[in-house]
């Protein structure tokens, strides 16, 4: 069964810093990995998608990385601002399970002025 | 390009009553997933349509149902509610070849 597991569950940093969120996941047979951000009570917003062949994706100040044979990948957020403040999930699409994504329980994160 | 559609965005109800919430998947898109996501927590798959068949189901007892109509469309239908079944209710749709998936804004549904 897979699992994933999302660390830290909260990050306070000033605007500016360069900011890194982990997601591991306990089953590597997965098709690809998805970073999710959701505001409160909203719903989700697709940030990057990584497909199982790739090593990482690139959106404007988002980086994510894909180690699919350790389990792990790594949101990198550069120049951090207060409109960055929301939840970040990941979420694995794994073989052999039709469709299904698993989610994390996500990283909230506050940029301060 | 419209996104995913769903309606109503709030809902309150009483135990035992039965709700229904409703998902228009965004243009081009033929799957149809439901997602239950409890405060703090991240979303639990509950099932998926595809060609107007329920494709793979989640760990949800059979008080929870749904429906996709030719157009794409979805229906997720509770019935019998509890209080634990307060949540925020998400539909995400995508294309059958395994690409990422785009989520609507939610169904926030209450039962006191």
């Amino acid at each position: 069964k897979q699992e994933v597991t999302q660390i830290p569950a909260a990050l306070s940093v000033p605007e500016g810093e360069n900011l890194v969120l982990n997601c591991s996941f306990t089953d590597s047979a997965i098709y690809n990995l998805q970073w999710f951000r959701q505001d409160p009570g909203k719903g989700l917003t697709s940030l990057l998608l990584i497909q199982s062949s790739q090593r990482e994706q690139t959106s404007g100040r988002l980086n994510a990385s894909l180690d699919k044979s350790s389990g792990r990948s790594t949101l990198y957020i550069a120049a951090s601002q207060p409109g960055d403040s929301a939840t970040y999930l990941c979420a694995v699409r794994t073989t052999g399970t039709a469709s299904k994504l698993t989610f994390g329980t996500g990283t909230r994160l506050q940029v301060t002025l | 390009d419209a996104g995913v559609t769903q309606s109503p965005t709030h809902l309150i109800k009483t135990r035992g009553q039965q709700v229904t919430l409703r998902c228009s998947p965004k243009s081009g898109h033929d799957t149809v997933s439901w997602y239950q996501q409890a405060l703090g927590q991240g979303p639990q798959f509950i099932f998926q349509y595809y060609e107007e068949e329920e494709r793979q189901r989640g760990n949800f007892p059979d008080r929870f149902s749904g429906h996709q109509f030719p157009n794409y469309s979805s229906e997720l239908n509770v019935n019998a509610l509890l209080l634990g079944d307060s949540a925020l209710y998400l539909c995400a749709s995508s294309l059958e070849d395994k690409r990422g998936y785009t989520f609507g804004s939610g169904t926030r549904l209450t039962v006191v």
